[in-house]
């Protein structure tokens, strides 16, 4: 069964601290891996996609990184304006679920000034 | 572009009874997603279409319909709704889904908050 993971369920940063969220995964042959920012009261906004084992991807204080059963998120120096919910979704080329994205329970992330 | 948008943004209705969500895109997707998000269970997929006039069901379809009519709009109709619909329910669209590499990702709108009492 295609399965997806988010660790840690929240986490409290002060603001200047890198740290990193995880999302590991289990799927029938991976198509994309995609993050999402979710601020409360709001839908999801699209951050990256990420294809294959190795890739990387950038914008401002976030990278994002991929293996062959893990990704992470890493926040390099966080600001407040940060603080948010991350979403981990995965798109499986096979099985049951038709090429339709599965959901982590996502990272709260609170950035302290 | 206003890209995703939902009617209405909040509702409460009685058990029993029923009502429409309207989603509409004007990014000329083809693809459009129903979806519901509850406290500690993440994202689930209702219902989706893969175009006009198809639609096809989610991880958890039942006590709903869905129509797409035309292109840019997705309806989700609860005809007898329950309790254990509280939930908020978000739509998304995507240019395309099972492309080897790009235009997977999908687009959210701003959701709707419906409690059942």
């Amino acid at each position: 069964e295609d399965q997806v993971t988010q660790s840690p369920e929240a986490l409290r940063l002060q603001e200047g601290e890198s740290s990193s969220l995880n999302c590991s995964y289990t799927v029938s042959g991976l198509r994309g891996l995609f993050w999402y920012r979710q601020d409360p009261g709001k839908g999801p906004e699209f951050l990256f996609t990420l294809y294959s084992a190795g890739e990387e991807k950038e914008k401002e204080r976030l990278k994002a990184t991929l293996t062959k059963k893990e990704s992470f998120l890493h926040i390099t120096a966080p600001k407040p304006e940060d603080s948010a919910t991350y979403l981990c979704a995965v798109q499986a080329k096979n099985g049951g679920s038709q090429g339709n994205l599965i959901f982590g329970k996502g990272t709260k992330l609170s950035v302290k000034p | 572009n206003a890209g995703v948008t939902q009617t209405p943004k909040f509702r409460v209705l009685k058990t029993g009874q029923s009502m429409t969500l309207l989603c509409a895109q004007d990014m000329n997707h083809e693809y459009m997603y129903w979806y519901r998000q509850d406290p500690g269970m993440g994202l689930r997929l209702i219902h989706y279409s893969v175009g006009e006039g198809t639609t096809a069901k989610g991880e958890v379809p039942d006590g709903y319909n869905v129509s797409r009519l035309k292109k840019q709009n997705f309806l989700l109709g609860l005809e007898s709704a329950a309790p254990s619909q509280t939930s908020v329910y978000f739509c998304a669209s995507s240019y395309s889904k099972m492309r080897l590499a790009g235009n997977n990702e999908q687009f959210f709108g701003p959701g709707t908050r419906l409690t059942v009492l």
